[in-house]
């Protein structure tokens, strides 16, 4: 199996800063590599496909950029809505796999 | 496109959880999706279970640690599809979801969740 990791496991940032959050593939992995927020008691919701296109009606205040196994996800400019936990997951091999999430707060 | 999931919530040791997701906004014979089982828990984080997808015939894939198992089944009668895991321990207790993939292993929309607790 992929072993997807994360970091950092969670953030506190401010209004307006910027946010970076990286995933490691244990493997390469090409470009196959999604992202999505769960907000808390919710179900996820797909952000990032390919690593770097953007879903249908996302906010391009979000970004991803990667190949191979170092992959990145940056949020521009927080804002109050964007407080959620974050997951990567790999789709280049089955069993599909995810990382364990980042949590992301206000300060 | 919406899933709407359905099926108990509390199990006791050995029995066999039953789920079910109606699918609306399209069949589950597509030719493009993919019908999935994700779960969730605290220990575990996100999980894929296994998912079920017809391309001429119909198809199963399954996560090892449930392969033996678990079913997955397709309803085209009702327009849904089923988990069914047998022999249900402590460490099945999770919120299940299940997932629509329309990119190869994109899950582009989602149920609700079911939470599923398994205690005698």
């Amino acid at each position: 199996d992929i072993q997807m990791t994360q970091s950092p496991s969670s953030l506190s940032a401010s209004v307006g800063d910027r946010v970076t959050i990286t995933c490691q593939a244990s493997q390469d992995i090409s470009s196959f590599l999604n992202w999505y927020q769960q907000r808390p008691g919710k179900s996820p919701n797909l952000l990032i496909f390919d690593a770097s296109k953007l879903e249908t009606g996302v906010t391009s205040r979000f970004s991803g950029s990667g190949s191979g196994t170092d992959f990145t996800f940056t949020i521009s400019s927080l804002q109050p809505e964007d407080i959620a936990t974050y997951y990567c997951q790999q789709y280049n091999n089955l069993p599909l796999t995810f990382g364990p999430g980042t949590k992301v707060d206000i300060k | 496109i919406q899933l709407q999931q359905s099926g108990p919530g509390l199990l006791k040791p050995s029995q066999t959880l039953s789920l079910t997701c109606a699918i609306s906004g399209d069949i589950v014979s597509s030719s493009s999706a993919a019908w999935n089982w994700i779960r969730q828990s605290p220990s575990r984080g996100l999980e894929w279970l296994g998912r079920t997808y017809y391309r001429s015939k119909w198809y199963n894939d399954y996560a090892v640690s449930v392969k033996s198992r678990m079913t997955i089944n397709p309803d085209t009668s009702k327009n849904q599809f089923s988990l069914q895991l047998n022999s249900v321990n402590s460490e099945d207790t999770a919120v299940y979801y299940c997932a629509a993939d329309y990119g190869s292993g994109s899950f582009s929309f989602w149920g609700q969740g079911t939470q599923v607790t398994v205690s005698s």
